[in-house]
């Protein structure tokens, strides 16, 4: 079955360090894939999307890649800031979306 | 424009206790649906309404928990009896149609003692 998988944290980061959450994706064909975040006692919000192979995904700084290749969909920021200290969740599917288990980040000043 | 609506946000009921949680999606949406959260993992599907039509609750534990969507708008997740085990965060979603993208409630967070 369809299934994704993304690296386990916690990560810590200082301020204005480079962030990179890994996320790989097991499906039939080429879903739509998704990065979400959770703030403390918050919903998830949509962060970024691609929906085709080769898409690239950015919002707030944040960027995704569709690698049809490696069937991967990594997150990285070139600086994260207190204010990303978050869970992240790496989500894909057509009408059915599979999330991963969520990587909690948390970036000290 | 305002975002999916659940209430309540908190709920401590006893085991074997009924509950209720309701969804208000976004406007014009005509996809809903409900995904459990445990703690320390990814949300899983319930169920999936298009309209008023459940059309996947393959994941729905149909002995306790029931769920409906009357006019194709509100939804209602009810479970009962309540088990310590549904401890766990409720959240509801909703999209303009099937593979749509999909935006998220606040969700419940239900204690079960």
């Amino acid at each position: 079955g369809n299934s994704v998988t993304q690296m386990e944290g916690p990560v810590t980061l200082s301020e204005e360090a480079f962030l990179t959450i890994n996320c790989t994706y097991t499906a039939t064909g080429y879903p739509s894939l998704f990065w979400y975040v959770q703030y403390p006692g918050e919903g998830l919000q949509l962060l970024l999307k691609a929906t085709k192979a080769d898409d690239k995904g950015s919002n707030k700084g944040f960027e995704a890649t569709y690698r049809k290749e490696t069937t991967s969909f990594h997150l990285e920021k070139g600086s994260v800031q207190v204010s990303d200290s978050a869970v992240y969740f790496c989500a894909g599917g057509y009408n059915k979306l599979i999330f991963g288990a969520g990587t909690r980040l948390a970036v000290h000043p | 424009e305002a975002g999916v609506v659940q209430s309540p946000r908190y709920k401590i009921i006893e085991k074997k206790q009924p509950v209720a949680f309701w969804c208000n999606p976004i406007s014009g949406h005509n996809t809903l649906y409900w995904y459990l959260q445990n703690l320390g993992q990814g949300p899983e599907l319930l169920i999936r309404y298009e309209n008023e039509e459940a059309v996947d609750d393959s994941q729905l534990p149909k002995d306790r928990f029931s769920a409906e969507r009357l006019k194709g708008v509100d939804s209602t997740l009810k479970i009962q009896p309540a088990e310590l085990g549904d401890s766990a965060v409720y959240l509801c979603a909703s999209s303009l149609g099937i593979s749509e993208t999909q935006y998220f409630g606040p969700g419940t967070r239900l204690l079960v003692l």
